[in-house]
């Protein structure tokens, strides 16, 4: 049973525009939301992560949003640039110490 | 600050022999590390939790005679995976987890495995 859900496997956008990743969760006691970015055969890099007391986290030109009642939450990136191409991931965490479950990723394309 | 290394980067062996794969924190100290596993084109699964001094708490479906797991100290984890097998083949990233209010998790660089 997937608690995190990315349902779009892939995503092309190009540069200069937005890119909108989303991620839908079932677990209401989730306290923590993060994004992660990962190329092949290297480890994911954290980029911005989001508590579950908010609804907007804002880096640069990242920006989470957080729908707790529909339990979901997006990603921004604005503007996209061809190096934001990989994969992305959404992770979400039950309680402070434990480990991270994640969604199974969204391949972002960036063309210039 | 906060890295995670992971050693060694790349192997490859025959069936039926064993791989240690390290897993470092190398300016922090971590008293509790990740093992996870990623298939080509899946998420990453959490395969154990390691936690420093005690045995590794492993998820459902995870051999824990299979894959060994010894933290033995703060800084550093291992992965052992016993009697390989090709199907064992796939990218095993660890992390670890800091301390602070955010308890925020470093991931390591990963392992690819590939076992012929």
């Amino acid at each position: 049973d997937q608690q995190v859900k990315q349902n779009s496997p892939s995503l092309s956008v190009q540069e200069g525009r937005i890119s909108i990743l989303n991620c839908d969760y079932t677990n209401s006691m989730f306290d923590y939301f993060l994004w992660y970015k990962k190329y092949p055969a290297e480890g994911p890099t954290f980029l911005i992560s989001i508590s579950s007391i908010k609804d907007k986290n804002e880096d640069g030109r990242f920006t989470v949003f957080l729908n707790k009642s529909a339990k979901h939450l997006s990603l921004h990136i604005v503007p996209s640039q061809p190096g934001d191409s990989a994969v992305y991931f959404c992770a979400a965490r039950g309680q402070a110490g434990t480990a991270l479950i994640f969604g199974k990723g969204t391949t972002l394309s960036v063309s210039s | 600050g906060a890295v995670v290394s992971q050693h060694p980067s790349w192997v490859i062996c025959k069936s039926g022999t064993s791989v240690k794969i390290e897993c470092r924190s190398l300016d922090f100290q971590a008293t509790t590390m990740f093992w996870y596993r990623q298939f080509p084109k899946q998420s990453l699964m959490l395969m154990a939790t390691s936690n420093e001094g005690s045995k590794a708490t492993y998820e459902q479906g995870v051999e824990k005679d299979k894959f060994l797991i010894n933290h033995a100290s703060l800084t550093l984890s291992t992965l052992t995976v016993t009697s390989a097998h090709p199907e064992d083949s796939s990218f095993y990233i660890c992390s670890a987890l800091g301390g602070g209010a955010t308890y925020e998790q470093y991931f390591g660089p990963g392992t690819r495995l590939t076992v012929t």
